[in-house]
């Protein structure tokens, strides 16, 4: 098993431009998150995808738009990146099939953005 | 809302220092509370959970109680490797929030030869 899978590892963008982080697992999980890692203030949640179908707004969804393909795949999109949003980016997934809700976070290994 | 404080880091020791990372937390409701490790360059990893008071979680020589009078998750370690060199982050998991974690902001561990 690969566990999470994140593509690009690094990207540079100029102001304006969009891109889209791809994220993908296959341990089954049924949820899926986003978190952006900025320096002294930990992990702070974007999106996340409870389950197959369903997307929520976390602690900093402004500037970002989300889509959970399929089970297996969550994607995070900048429509018009900002330097702002220059930052390590985590995708992560949680929750195994079959009503058993495990509560650990399985990580990705990050996709490093820079925005001029 | 429910929040996680850790101490400042960086933090540096010598190889086999005893390790204290303070970690207190405020909830809401009854949260389950975790400490995950990040090495450089990768992703985060579960170190050690515990999910009730009195709870202690434990994990390569890590261990943590969760005291609920104090709020509080400490990490502590006997004697620390170079190899523990990293980020170390508390979280918490409220029930009603589902899966989603609420992190500190991390504390940088340096251990020197």
């Amino acid at each position: 098993n690969a566990g999470v899978t994140q593509t690009p590892k690094f990207q540079v963008l100029k102001t304006g431009q969009s891109m889209t982080l791809q994220c993908a697992q296959d341990m089954n999980h049924n949820s899926m998150y986003w978190y952006r890692q900025d320096p002294g203030m930990g992990l702070r949640l974007i999106y996340y995808s409870a389950s197959e179908g369903t997307t929520d707004k976390g602690e900093v969804p402004n500037g970002y738009n989300v889509s959970r393909l399929n089970k297996r795949e969550f994607s995070l999109r900048l429509e018009s990146a900002a330097p702002s949003q220059t930052s390590v980016y985590f995708c992560a997934s949680s929750g195994l099939a079959g009503g058993s809700v495990a509560d650990t976070q399985y990580f990705g290994p990050g996709t490093r953005l820079t925005v001029l | 809302g429910d929040s996680v404080t850790q101490m400042e880091g960086p933090v540096t020791l010598s190889e086999e220092a005893f390790l204290t990372i303070n970690c207190t937390y405020t909830a809401t409701g009854y949260p389950s509370l975790f400490w995950y490790v990040q090495y450089p360059g990768e992703g985060l990893q579960l170190l050690l959970k515990a999910t009730k008071a009195d709870d202690k979680g434990s994990n390569k020589g890590f261990e943590a109680t969760y005291r609920k009078e104090t709020t509080s998750f400490h990490l502590e370690k006997g004697s620390v490797q170079v190899s523990d060199s990293a980020v170390y982050f508390c979280a918490l998991r409220i029930e009603t929030s589902g899966s989603r974690l609420t992190f500190g902001e991390g504390t940088q561990l340096t251990v020197n030869p």
